[in-house]
């Protein structure tokens, strides 16, 4: 059974940080692996999105890696900016068709960066 | 981009009533839509995956009997919290996939959070 574990849970950094969030998961036969970003009580905003076949995707501020082989996944934000505060959730896809490709969610780090 | 609209945001009701969820995609079809629940500090978990035309598919301790799913057309999945009960409380949001785009990711709504009295 696929488990997706992120590390840390929370995370407290001053404007202007760079920063690295970790993902890991224990079934490296994965579809896709994607990063959202949701802010309180709200719905989930699509990040990066990772095919198995690739390394990383960028987006502005925002860089994620894979290693499929090793079951992780990072994810890179430059220059941290007090909008940046918000939970980052990592979800990877498995295989199994049968889940018609539903994602496995970590229960993700809670990020502040303090202005 | 890809949209997907979740209605109502927030809803209180009372024990032993019904809610109904919608989630609408507004600018694709998808015939398939998943059904999350969030409790604080918890995880998503996958609740059931609704296939337009067809019955849904429940997780392992999920009550069908318990949250009806309909999903009557490619852009529209309901879910219905029948008697509802203070534990049912929680964050429940729906994701979709475009039709057809096998490799996409999957768009969220914005949510609903549920509280049962």
């Amino acid at each position: 059974k696929q488990e997706v574990t992120q590390i840390p849970a929370a995370l407290s950094v001053p404007e202007g940080e760079n920063l690295v969030l970790n993902c890991s998961f224990t079934d490296s036969a994965i579809y896709n692996l994607q990063w959202f970003r949701q802010d309180p009580g709200k719905g989930l905003t699509s990040l990066l999105l990772i095919q198995s076949s690739q390394r990383e995707q960028t987006s502005g501020r925002l860089n994620a890696s894979l290693d499929k082989s090793s079951g992780r996944s990072t994810l890179y934000i430059a220059a941290s900016q007090p909008g940046d505060s918000a939970t980052y959730l990592c979800a990877v896809r498995g295989l199994d068709g049968g889940s018609q490709g539903n994602l496995i969610f970590g229960k993700g780090t809670k990020l502040s960066v303090k202005p | 981009g890809a949209v997907v609209s979740q209605h109502p945001s927030r809803v209180i009701c009372k024990s032993g009533t019904s809610v109904k969820i919608e989630c609408r995609s507004l600018d694709f079809q998808a015939t398939t839509m998943f059904w999350y629940r969030q409790f604080p500090k918890q995880s998503l978990m996958l609740m059931a995956t609704s296939n337009e035309g067809s019955k849904a598919t429940y997780e392992q301790g999920v009550e069908k009997d318990k949250f009806l799913i309909n999903h009557a057309s490619l852009t529209l999945s309901t879910l219905t919290v029948t008697s509802a009960h203070p534990e049912d409380s929680s964050f429940y949001i729906c994701s979709a996939r475009e039709q057809g785009f096998f490799n996409s990711p999957l768009h969220f709504g914005n949510g609903t959070r549920l509280t049962v009295t």
